[in-house]
């Protein structure tokens, strides 16, 4: 199974300031590297996929970077909307598997 | 737009069954895979189980083969996820996704209690 790590577990900014967060796969998967955001009571919605690709509708400061098994996602200025957890996803082999999360909060 | 909406969980004992359904609409259901995907209260997410888009192809979590089976009805538009054998670890929401290898759009989910 590839293990899906994150860090760090908690990332606290101030809106208007610039987010990075990364994950680590425990072997290569390539390009297929998925992101994820989730707000409390609400369902995972997609933001990234294949490494760097936006999902229909999301926008342009959220950005994905990386390879083979070192991924970072970029908030490039934190809005009020983004305070969330984080996750990554591999769906390059069985079975699929999510990183911990990364919580996102208001500094 | 893409809808998917679960149902069917409940509180069960150890042991017992319980079936999930999902309904989907907005989207050319018998083309696309679909995914089980659960999570415990407080915690992350786990995937549990995918079929292809005809049914032919049944990928699952290690912990839940022998005792799931997901299923999907394309002239009704519905996943399934047949649950035997319950165990307390298998309290979780669970979400069915939209994606035929990544979990693009996901349903709002419902929740299974196993509890003694």
């Amino acid at each position: 199974e590839i293990v899906m790590t994150q860090s760090p577990a908690t990332l606290s900014v101030s809106p208007g300031e610039r987010a990075t967060l990364s994950c680590r796969a425990s072997q290569s998967v390539y390009s297929n590297l998925a992101w994820y955001q989730q707000k409390p009571g609400q369902a995972p919605r997609l933001l990234i996929y294949g490494v760097s690709s936006r999902a229909t509708g999301i926008p342009a400061r959220f950005s994905g970077g990386g390879s083979g098994t070192e991924f970072t996602l970029t908030i490039s200025s934190l809005q009020s909307e983004d305070f969330a957890l984080y996750y990554c996803h591999q769906y390059f082999d069985w079975p699929l598997t999510f990183g911990p999360g990364t919580k996102v909060d208001i500094k | 737009q893409v809808q998917l909406v679960e149902s069917g969980g409940g509180v069960v004992q150890p042991g017992m069954s319980l079936r999930l359904s999902c309904a989907a609409s907005g989207f050319s259901f018998d083309t696309y895979g679909m995914h089980w995907v659960r999570q415990a209260p407080g915690k992350g997410l786990e995937w549990v189980a995918l079929i292809s888009f005809d049914g032919s192809n049944k990928y699952y979590k290690d912990s839940v083969k022998g005792r799931f089976t997901i299923s999907r009805d394309n002239s009704k538009n519905m996943l399934y996820l047949e649950m035997n054998s319950l165990r307390l670890e298998d309290r979780a929401l669970y979400y069915c996704a939209k994606g035929s290898m990544l979990p693009q759009t996901w349903g709002q989910g419902t929740l299974v209690t196993v509890s003694s």
